[in-house]
């Protein structure tokens, strides 16, 4: 059975800042794998999608990997602004028969001005 | 409209009572799914829906929750006789297509809240 976590749960640091969020999945049979934010009291909001066949995918500051064989997949901000404090989710689209994406818990992320 | 749309945003029953949420995708989604959002928990996929393809009911935790399409647009989430375990936020997604395809990127509406007293 696939499961998705995230650590750490939590992460504050300075304004300007590079990090690196991570997420890791227990099986490689995936078809992508999702990187979201969620604000207070808002839905969702798609970052990044990184198909199985793909290494990276990058937006502006943000870049997320994908390393399928180890399981793992990291979202990297740079130079990081109090507006990218939230929870960061990732999720995985599994290859079976199901294939409903396995959401991770998430990394609340708060950014200190 | 311009994003999904969900209502009511909060919503706080007597333990017992059924409730009723909607969602209104955006025009021209085929997809849309449910989850449900513990506190300090991911996304549990409770149903998705694809055009007038039968819906994948796989997530639905019990019998007291149900959900409808009307074609391509609306849908509600039902819940009968509310438990206290069925507070969480309810979040429904749409997306352009389906599972696995290469534009399925997911559009989230602001949830609704539920409180089971």
């Amino acid at each position: 059975k696939q499961e998705v976590t995230q650590i750490p749960a939590a992460l504050s640091v300075p304004e300007g800042e590079n990090l690196v969020l991570n997420c890791s999945f227990t099986d490689s049979a995936i078809y992508n794998l999702q990187w979201f934010r969620q604000d207070p009291g808002k839905g969702l909001t798609s970052l990044l999608l990184i198909q199985s066949s793909q290494r990276e995918q990058t937006s502006g500051r943000l870049n997320a990997s994908l390393d399928k064989s180890s399981g793992r997949s990291t979202l990297y901000i740079a130079a990081s602004q109090p507006g990218d404090s939230a929870t960061y989710l990732c999720a995985v689209r599994p290859m079976d028969s199901n294939y409903q994406l396995i959401w991770g818990a998430g990394t609340k992320l708060i950014i200190k001005p | 409209g311009a994003g999904v749309s969900q209502s009511p945003s909060n919503k706080v029953t007597e333990k017992g009572k059924d409730v009723e949420l909607r969602c209104d995708p955006i025009s021209g989604h085929t997809a849309l799914y449910w989850y449900r959002q513990r506190l300090g928990q991911g996304l549990e996929f409770l149903i998705y829906f694809q055009g007038n393809s039968a819906p994948d009911k796989s997530g639905l935790p019990s019998d007291r929750f149900s959900a409808e399409r009307t074609g391509e647009s609306v849908s509600t989430l039902t819940i009968q006789r509310t438990q206290q375990e069925d507070s969480a936020v309810y979040l429904c997604a749409s997306s352009l297509a389906g599972p696995g395809a290469t534009n399925e990127k997911l559009f989230f509406g602001s949830g609704t809240q539920l409180s089971v007293l």
